[in-house]
């Protein structure tokens, strides 16, 4: 069973729409969650930590369900400039003290 | 610099060549991380480095595949006898040191052919 896994998508939505997704977590002793962006052909960059009490960043709320392990991202009234790859991440023991483990990725792709 | 920068940006080397991996990452940051993405996967983890010490190296997917940060700043990883598997975008990443997220490098696109 992979660390973090990730519904690949892709995700087709309309402009202005709501659009959420999970993402779940194997290794219960992980303490720190992110959700991270990646354009077509470029670096992943950091969207948002994820916290216990769920954080809200604008149009965007993280959540996490320890007692589920897992981690959602909801993004509301949808951008043509939200079309990317949301990449759920983790930090594990097997990536190092300070490792990271990221999920394959959720293909976000808004529609005019 | 203001970021973590990458070079080169492109490489294509014949199956059976050595290629090394240039990262200088943002300064000051303690640690430094190197990932293999795949087209259509996510990152995968190589190796972490803390200073010039490397405290982790399983993700190493074969002794073929060399890293080192002799003086705690700029990274080199290096791939000996390349083979066409190893074709991906070798990310590098730096950050504080805490548990955190990370800055990405642009990456080098590797094209074994």
């Amino acid at each position: 069973r992979k660390e973090v896994e990730q519904d690949p998508g892709p995700f087709n939505v309309p402009e202005g729409a709501t659009v959420a997704f999970n993402c779940t977590y194997s290794n219960s002793a992980s303490q720190s969650f992110f959700w991270y962006r990646q354009d077509c052909r470029k670096e992943p960059k950091l969207l948002m930590s994820v916290y216990s009490s769920g954080n809200e960043d604008g149009r965007f709320t993280a959540q996490l369900n320890r007692a589920s392990q897992y981690i959602s991202l909801l993004i509301r009234d949808s951008k043509l400039s939200d079309s990317a790859t949301y990449l759920c991440v983790v930090n594990s023991q097997g990536g190092g003290a300070d490792g990271l483990t990221f999920g394959k990725g959720t293909h976000l792709i808004i529609q005019p | 610099g203001a970021g973590v920068s990458q070079s080169p940006r492109y490489k294509v080397a014949k199956r059976g060549q050595d290629v090394a991996l240039r990262c200088d990452p943002i300064s000051g940051h303690v640690s430094l991380f190197w990932y293999q993405q795949a087209l259509g996967q996510g990152p995968e983890f190589l190796t972490y480095f803390q200073n010039e010490a490397q405290l982790d190296k399983s993700g190493l997917p074969s002794d073929r595949f060399f890293a080192e940060r002799p003086e705690g700043s700029v990274s080199t990883l290096k791939i000996q006898r390349t083979q066409q598997e190893d074709s991906a975008v070798y990310l590098c990443a730096s950050s504080l040191g805490t548990v955190r997220g990370y800055t990405f490098g642009s990456g080098t696109r590797l094209t074994v052919v």
